[in-house]
């Protein structure tokens, strides 16, 4: 099965930052890379599909870049609603890996 | 609005038996590729399981032959039967619906608790 890491576990920031996550695939998947949001206690949520493309209703700061075996997230001036854990998940073919998790954290 | 709604977790002793509601509104389930994500306490995602429209299923290797996914299209209800549970098991079981592409989720519902324990 194709394996997802994400880097890092722990991020500390902080309001108005500009934040980067990183995840890995063990393989190439094209571009068929999505990005989840999760807050304590709640469901993921869809922010990002296809490695780059919006979810509707997700705000702008959020931009997702990558193709083949390394993609990342950005999160342009952080919002205190922005932290969270955050998972990236390849879905070309099942089994659908996610990676471990980013937990961003309020410095 | 779409929304989905887990019920039938719980404390269940190794080896025993449980299933798992998934009670959707605003979209017909046997339209959509429905899915079961389970998260350990403190763990990442892992998915489970996948209903395709026509009613082909997959599953993890971790569950294959203890897990079986089906729905009942007259309640709009999606169900995980789970049986020779183990402590492993333990997590919160969330059902999520692609309608595009099988293992994009773009709805989930809140997740129920099953906790697999002696």
């Amino acid at each position: 099965d194709i394996q997802m890491t994400q880097s890092p576990s722990t991020l500390s920031a902080s309001v108005g930052d500009t934040v980067t996550i990183t995840c890995r695939a063990s393989q190439s998947i094209n571009t068929w890379l999505a990005w989840y949001q999760q807050k304590p206690g709640r469901a993921p949520k869809l922010l990002i599909y296809k490695a780059s493309t919006l979810q509707s209703g997700v705000p702008s700061r959020f931009s997702g870049s990558g193709s083949g075996t390394e993609f990342t997230l950005t999160i342009s001036s952080l919002q205190a609603d922005d932290f969270a854990t955050y998972h990236c998940q390849r879905y070309n073919n099942h089994p659908y890996t996610f990676g471990q998790g980013t937990k961003l954290e309020s410095k | 609005e779409v929304q989905m709604v887990e019920s039938g977790g719980g404390l269940i002793r190794p080896g025993g038996s449980l299933r798992l509601s998934c009670a959707a509104s605003g979209f017909t389930i046997s339209s959509n590729y429905m899915s079961w994500v389970r998260q350990a306490p403190g763990k990442g995602l892992e998915w489970v399981s996948l209903i395709y429209s026509g009613g082909t299923t997959f599953y993890a290797d971790s569950v294959k032959g203890r897990f079986a996914v089906s729905r009942d299209n007259s309640k709009n209800t999606l169900f995980l039967q789970m049986n020779s549970l183990r402590v492993e098991d333990t997590a919160v079981y969330f059902c999520a619906t692609a309608k595009t592409v099988p293992g994009l989720f773009e709805n989930w519902g809140q997740g129920t608790l099953v906790t697999v324990s002696s």
